[in-house]
């Protein structure tokens, strides 16, 4: 079965800061990875995907993630962060693309940015 | 577009009473859509597996007596959490699969429930 681990459980930075959240999957087959925030209080919402192509991918507000398929890691990462990015942050794998593949969630990253 | 919605938000219920949890898809039809629990400060754990049309599949661990889901249509999931007991206190999440984006799953914002 596949597994995800987050090495980072809570991190603390200060604004400016530049991030790196660590992201480990154990499946030998193709992936397709997912990176979710949770912001205090609001659903899951997808910060980026990678499927195929392109190893490095860009989501939204300025976060992008490494797919390293020799490391099986998926890592985020943001230059400068906000205090408007302390969430929770989740890596997720799912196997395939069809309908009833499941996605297995890492244990979460909560990020605080002081201000 | 892909928007998912639950209802209610928060319930909070007596011991040993029964409670239904709402998912819909609401501008996508979904023939899969998924039930995951989440405990304070915790990762999302899966529940169970809701097909259109057919039984849910449950993932180990998970009684299917007291969780009982229903997908009727295409755009609705219920979960029903039967004779419930203060353990089953949790943070309940649905997700859908948007079948014309690789069934990305899409999730709804969660239904807090509370057994007293």
């Amino acid at each position: 079965a596949q597994s995800v681990s987050q090495h980072n459980h809570h991190v603390i930075l200060s604004e400016a800061a530049s991030l790196e959240l660590g992201c480990n999957y154990s499946y030998g087959g193709t992936v397709n990875l997912f990176w979710y925030v949770q912001y205090p209080g609001q659903h899951l919402q997808l910060l980026l995907k990678y499927f195929s192509g392109d190893p490095l991918v860009k989501g939204i507000k300025g976060f992008e993630a490494e797919f390293i398929k020799s490391k099986f890691s998926f890592n985020l990462r943001k230059p400068s962060v906000q205090w408007s990015d302390t969430a929770e942050y989740f890596c997720a794998v799912k196997k395939g693309k069809s309908s009833g593949d499941k996605l297995t969630f890492g244990t979460g990253t909560r990020l605080a940015v002081r201000p | 577009g892909a928007v998912v919605s639950q209802h209610p938000s928060r319930v909070i219920c007596k011991s040993g009473t029964s409670v239904k949890i709402e998912c819909r898809s609401l501008d996508f039809q979904a023939t899969t859509m998924f039930w995951y629990r989440q405990f304070p400060k915790q990762s999302l754990m899966l529940m169970a597996t809701s097909n259109e049309g057919s039984k849910a599949t449950y993932e180990q661990g998970v009684e299917k007596d007291k969780f009982l889901i229903n997908h009727a249509s295409l755009t609705l999931s219920t979960l029903t959490v039967t004779s419930a007991h203060p353990e089953d206190s949790s943070f309940y999440i649905c997700s859908a699969g948007e079948p014309t984006r690789f069934h990305e799953q899409y999730f709804g914002p969660g239904t807090r429930l509370t057994v007293t």
